[in-house]
């Protein structure tokens, strides 16, 4: 079946790593994303990483892939407040993308 | 020049009327798609459109069509609204596998 499954929840204090875990499901996915949303806004990409990868970095961000578990985390370092939104996994399905619930980033000062 | 943009952004309306919102991506995609999200932030597909082909439709109720004039445009038109049908709802586009580029949504109220 299709479920991509995230904690709902994070809460960090400022200049903290935050990591966000997701499990999926589909082991064919060629590709997994990172998407992120502010409040009243729509989803923009953040990362994403190719199948046969097992970590990619890109500035304050670091991608772990772990295909074997069907695993996928996203790491911030030195979180800022302007880093508070939801926070969405997405596997890449038949025509669609399949996102997680969301993780709610909650950055306190 | 927005890539994906929806229109219009907040939609008021009472039960049962009929509504239309509007998708128009310029980013010569072949790949289009309504998402739904409701209250709790859950992200659903609704339609996905492959060169204004429907590719799929996850059991939405016949009350929501959707229309593809062309591959730039997909459009929702539902009719009877219900008071379950509010939400926000997404419009995106894509190439193959790459990233997806969402409008900036419609938050739909029915009342």
């Amino acid at each position: 079946g299709e479920d991509v499954e995230q904690s709902l929840f994070l809460s960090v204090r400022e200049g903290d790593s935050s990591v966000i875990n997701c499990t999926y499901t589909d082991s064919s996915s060629t590709y997994l994303y990172w998407y992120k949303q502010e409040p009243g806004a729509g989803l923009q990409l953040l990362t994403y990483i190719f199948s046969n990868m097992d970590m990619k970095q890109d500035q304050r961000l670091t991608v772990l892939l772990n295909k074997k578990d069907k695993h996928l985390s996203l790491r911030i370092a030195d979180t800022q407040t302007g880093d508070s939104a939801i926070y969405f996994c997405a596997e890449n399905g038949s025509y669609k993308l399949i996102f997680g619930s969301g993780t709610r980033l909650l950055v306190r000062p | 020049d927005t890539a994906v943009s929806q229109t219009p952004k907040y939609l008021v309306t009472q039960m049962g009327n009929d509504k239309s919102i509007k998708c128009e991506q310029n980013l010569g995609h072949d790949t289009m798609y309504w998402y739904k999200q409701d209250s709790k932030k859950f992200l659903k597909i609704m339609f996905s459109y492959n060169n204004k082909e429907l590719i799929i439709n996850e059991t939405v109720p016949n009350r929501f069509s959707p229309k593809s004039p062309d591959k730039a445009h997909l459009n929702l038109h539902i009719n009877s609204l219900e008071l379950g049908d509010s939400a926000v709802y997404f419009c995106a586009s894509r190439q193959g596998s790459t990233e997806a580029f969402f409008g900036q949504g419609t938050r739909l109220t029915v009342v």
